[in-house]
């Protein structure tokens, strides 16, 4: 089965630092999709990035970057600069043939 | 406007009464899901279905039945509501063709359940 291992529970940061949110990924599929998705205080879930096993390319939009490195099954994801609006719980997830596996997510606080 | 909706968004009952959320979207997607989510504890899938008449558990199916009847319509039922189903509920749907790079998901709003 697979598995999603976020480690850090909950992290703090002041505004304009850059934070790091790790994502493990454990599996046995040769085939596989990343993704990852915010949901900030009002609760819905916001799409941010999605990622296939075939494709490692690091990946860059305006503030948020992430790296995905198969050899490692880790795929980051980076803030720079972070604002206040950043302020959610983030999740790292699995998808695979229809199942879909989200790691227990990242509580990201913001303080200005 | 592109969207999933769930109904209802809240919703307090006793064990052991039967209840259906429902869900729907207007995307013409392919797949569906069903989550919940409990602190702490991420999201867990329930069941999905890769298409009409096509339903698969997830990692938590037990206490849960679903049916896709129509393309649109992925509703969650729950015969025998217990205190440990209280959760919160979201249903997603997707465009996933066959062998193709899924797109993502998108989510409902959620419904808020409390089982007494």
């Amino acid at each position: 089965a697979q598995k999603v291992t976020q480690a850090q529970t909950e992290i703090s940061v002041v505004e304009k630092e850059d934070v790091t949110l790790d994502c493990v990924y454990e599996t046995r599929d040769t085939t596989y999709y990343l993704f990852w998705y915010k949901q900030p205080p009002s609760g819905e879930l916001v799409f941010l990035i999605r990622r296939n096993s075939f494709d490692e390319q690091n990946e860059i939009s305006g503030r948020y970057s992430w790296n995905f490195q198969k050899s490692t099954s880790s795929f980051n994801f980076t803030i720079t600069a972070s604002q206040v609006v950043d302020s959610a719980v983030y999740f790292c997830a699995y998808y695979n043939a229809g199942k879909s596996t989200f790691g227990d997510g990242t509580t990201l606080t913001v303080k200005p | 406007e592109a969207q999933v909706t769930q109904n209802p968004r809240y919703l307090i009952t006793v064990t052991g009464k039967k209840l259906t959320v429902t869900c729907s979207q207007n995307m013409n997607h392919e797949y569906m899901s069903w989550y919940r989510q409990d602190p702490g504890l991420g999201l867990r899938q329930i069941y999905y279905s890769m298409n009409v008449e096509v339903t698969d558990k997830g990692d938590v199916p037990e206490g849960y039945k679903v049916s896709r009847k129509e393309k649109r319509n992925f509703p969650l039922i729950l015969e025998s509501p217990s205190p440990n189903q209280t959760s919160l509920y979201f249903c997603a749907s997707s465009s996933t063709p066959a062998g193709l790079f899924p797109d993502t998901q998108y989510f409902g709003p959620g419904t808020r359940l409390t089982v007494l």
